[in-house]
């Protein structure tokens, strides 16, 4: 079983949509969740990060960690077809750990 | 936010020659540098991590006298590919933290470069 398992996609929607994108993990000493977009031929670009569990909204991003469940989410309202992307789950379990990457979920929202 | 410059975006050399690929931190210190090979349609593979002015520690499986790394200073470190080969050819991906080891000082994680894509023929 993989650390970090994540579907890959590819996942299509209309614009405007609500996308919901998924990890799960196995281990669970991870403390640190990062979400990365990654536009094709590009370096990742942070989207969101938290610390343990919980909820973190940024505009139209909205982050969530169930640790009981050892599953995270992403989720984008209103999506856009700049949001066409690869995107990819990223934990630590300490601060000075290598961090795991989930394979990615490539989205796309057609207009 | 902090910014993190690769260069050159995209080479083209021939086998047997060595290519070199520059990381830099542009706005902050870099204590630590990252180095990562990602495939087509696949995740991030850490090849090696290094910090200023020590040597750098390479993962698992990866040839550290094929991929040279050096990090002479708190906002530069390249990565040298020696003698490429066409299995070689990747998209090579630097990112940098503040702090030892891959994650954040409490207001910044991990950041990357745009990457460089190498082809070698």
């Amino acid at each position: 079983q993989k650390e970090v398992e994540q579907d890959p996609g590819p996942l299509s929607v209309p614009e405007g949509a609500i996308v919901s994108l998924n990890c799960t993990y196995s281990n669970s000493a991870f403390q640190y969740f990062m979400w990365y977009r990654q536009y094709s031929r590009k370096g990742p670009e942070l989207l969101m990060y938290t610390y343990s569990s919980g909820n973190k909204e940024d505009g139209r991003f909205t982050a969530q960690v169930d640790k009981s469940s050892k599953y995270i989410s992403l989720f984008i309202r209103d999506s856009q077809p700049s949001d066409s992307a690869t995107y990819l789950c990223a934990m630590l379990k300490t601060s000075y750990d290598k961090v795991i990457f989930g394979p990615g979920t490539s989205l796309s929202v057609i207009p | 936010g902090a910014v993190v410059s690769q260069h050159p975006s995209w080479v083209i050399c021939k086998s047997g020659t060595s290519v070199k690929i520059e990381c830099r931190s542009l706005d902050f210190q870099a204590t630590t540098m990252f180095w990562y090979r990602q495939f087509p349609k696949q995740s991030l593979m850490l090849m090696a991590t290094s910090n200023e002015g020590s040597k750098a520690t390479y993962e698992q499986g990866v040839e550290k006298d094929k991929f040279l790394i050096n990090h002479a200073s708190l906002t530069l470190s390249t990565l040298t590919v020696t003698s490429a080969h066409p299995e070689d050819s990747s998209f090579y991906i630097c990112s940098a933290s503040s702090v030892p080891g891959q994650g954040w000082d409490g207001n910044s994680p991990l950041h990357f470069g745009n990457g460089t894509r190498l082809t070698v023929t």
